[in-house]
This record gives structure tokens, sequence and C-alpha cells, in this order.
């Protein structure tokens, strides 16, 4: 059973970088089989997609966070990790890793979700 | 706001069955997949319905998913007290080259 859980800390202050990392346990994260992505929810409020990476290290971001959002891979560590720049009150948000299944190209479909992770920003 | 437009609400009985619509453009559901993902209080999302009308394994067949040009609907029949969650739509955007959710619809099991 494939797990994904993120880790990092849960209060960044305001202006500087917010940095996650995503570990995937029960399944290789080095297959071309998924996409490796990072979703976020602010507190009462919908989903945000933020970005994906595949195992060769090609991203995809959201064109709203692209100047910010920088994610990458190890598959040495079986871990993919996020980092989010200049952070505002703004990015307060519970963050959750998740797998896409990339069988059928772009269909967002995410099988399997982190727990998700509290994030909140301070001035 | 949400690229994909769902209710903000919808409630029925116990044992009945609810619809919870899902309208987006040619952009996204009407030339992509749409899919539906379940969010019980405090927990992460679910994968529910995907590729418009298929259940992944250990979903109950209670769900439902249908599309319709740039629309899509997700029906629940027999409700159930547990069924009580958030459900979002999503679905590739090509015009974004991104994933798009709706804003989500909150299912209160009278």
């Amino acid at each position: 059973q494939v797990q994904l859980q993120e880790s990092g800390p849960g209060l960044v202050k305001s202006s500087q970088t917010l940095s996650l990392t995503c570990t995937v346990s029960g399944g290789s994260i080095n297959t071309d089989h998924y996409y490796w992505n990072w979703i976020r929810q602010p507190a009462g409020k919908g989903l945000e997609w933020i970005g994906r990476v595949y195992t060769s290290g090609s991203t995809n971001y959201n064109p709203s966070l692209r100047s910010r959002v920088t994610i990458s891979v190890d598959t040495s560590k079986n871990q993919f990790s996020l980092k989010l720049r200049s952070v505002t009150a703004a990015d307060t948000a519970v963050y959750y890793c998740a797998r896409e299944v990339a069988a059928t190209g772009n269909a967002a479909v995410f099988d399997y979700w982190g727990q998700g992770t509290l994030v909140t920003v301070s001035p | 706001q949400s690229v994909l437009t769902q209710p903000p609400s919808v409630s029925e009985a116990p044992r009945q069955r609810v619809t919870i619509s899902c309208s987006g453009s040619n952009s996204n559901i009407g030339n992509n997949a749409v899919n539906w993902y379940q969010q019980l209080p405090g927990k992460a999302p679910k994968l529910l319905i995907y590729y418009d009308d298929l259940l992944p394994s250990g979903v109950s067949d209670r769900f439902s998913g249908s599309k319709s040009g740039t629309s899509a609907s997700l029906a629940i029949s027999g409700l159930q007290s547990e069924d009580e969650a958030d459900y979002y739509c999503a679905a590739w955007d090509d015009s974004l080259n991104a994933p798009v959710f709706g804003g989500g619809t909150k299912l209160t099991v009278l």
C-alpha cells in the first residue's frame, strides 16, 4: 500500500521560504507511471494545485505561483520537495502531497494523498 | 474564484439520492476527463470517481459519475450519514496547462 507523508516546519515567517518534503513508502517514486504533486487548501476553502514533478525531474507549475515555486525529486530517498519563496499570510494552508496517475496523459487523477500538514505564515 | 463551478452546498435526507453538479468549459471538462474527490472533515481528499464515471477499487457503487459537454455530475444514492463531506470535481485545463478544481460542495445528510 502506497503511503505519502509530508514533513517540514509548521511555522514560516513572512517573506521567508516554505520548504516541505514528501516521503513515499510502499512503492518507488522512480517510475514513469506517476507524477508527484503538491496541492494546498487554506482553512475553510477549496483545493489549489501548486505543481508537480516527474521522475525525470521535469516540472509543471500553477501559473499563478510559478515565479515563487520549485518542486524537485530525490529518487535515492524516495522523496520529492516543495519550496515556496517570499511567503505571505495568503500562503497559510494545509499542504498535501499527492500521486497523480500519468498513464493516459494529463487527467488530474490523484489516487494517493498524504495526510496534509498545516503551514502557518507569521508576520 | 474556481475555474470549475459547483454549488456551495446540497442537502438531502437519508436513503435518498442527491446529485452535485460541476460546470466548466471546452478547455477543461469539454475536452478532458472529470474526477471527483471526497473530503471527510479533517481528512485528506480521497479519489471517488475518475475518468468521468469509473470507481476506484473499494469505493461504494452508491457513487456514480456522468458527463455531458462541459458539465459533469456526481450522484450519491442511498444517502448515509457517513457521506457527509465536501466533494470536489477536478479536470485538466488545456489553456492553463494545469489541473483545476471546483470550489467544493458541502453535503449535509438531514
